[in-house]
């Protein structure tokens, strides 16, 4: 079974922390992928990265960044939390380019 | 840019009645489409997909059929249950999925 994992379910941080959300899998994927859910919105994709040290910007990176120093592992960094990015954050991993494996999800709340 | 659009957003159906669930794509280079499933409070996680060289995939009580023409493809769920009761969101991929905004399907009693 495909494994994927996150470092908190819930996290409460305030306005300008630095934030690190981490994900692990332990399938050997080659793809990992970050996501925010907020109700009537669906699954936006912040980045993604098919390799070690690689990355590719989503449809909403701004506020974000990323760091993939193993392949296992797939970190998401918020420089400077705003109230903005309350939210829910997924983490999924996919061998090839098909079907997508999702970690529990971090609730993020930033006061 | 590509965009699925998914209808409806909301979907109320008695217990043992069908549901179906519609979505549209751009990108008719499209070539995979899958459905997922997210119960409240846990990961969304794959249901069914389908493969563009494929009309219609049955699973049990789940279908989906495809019309590249149209480019649109649809989620059937027979004989309702009440763990039935979830978002379901499609997707399409090209080489990247691009997701519809998800469908609350709700299960009455």
């Amino acid at each position: 079974d495909v494994k994927v994992t996150q470092s908190s379910r819930y996290l409460v941080k305030r306005t300008g922390e630095k934030v690190f959300l981490e994900c692990v899998q332990d399938m050997d994927h080659e793809n990992m992928f970050w996501y925010r859910q907020d109700p009537g919105l669906g699954l936006r994709l912040i980045y993604f990265s098919y390799d070690v040290k690689m990355k590719e910007k989503g449809d909403i990176p701004e506020g974000y960044s990323v760091s993939r120093e193993k392949k296992e592992r797939f970190s998401l960094i918020l420089e400077s939390a705003s109230t903005n990015q309350t939210s829910m954050y997924l983490c999924a991993s996919s061998s090839g380019l098909l079907t997508q494996y999702f970690g529990p999800g971090t609730r993020l709340t930033v006061l | 840019g590509e965009n699925v659009e998914q209808h409806p957003s909301t979907l109320s159906v008695q217990e043992g009645d069908s549901a179906v669930i519609k979505c549209t794509y751009s990108d008719s280079a499209s070539n995979y489409f899958p459905w997922y499933k997210q119960e409240l409070g846990k990961r969304p996680q794959l249901i069914i997909d389908i493969r563009s060289n494929v009309g219609e995939k049955k699973d049990q009580r789940i279908a989906v059929t495809l019309n590249k023409t149209a480019k649109h493809f649809s989620l059937h769920i027979t004989e309702t249950q009440p763990e039935d009761s979830a978002v379901y969101f499609c997707a399409a991929s090209n080489y990247q999925l691009i997701w519809g905004a998800g469908t609350k399907l709700i299960i009455k009693p």
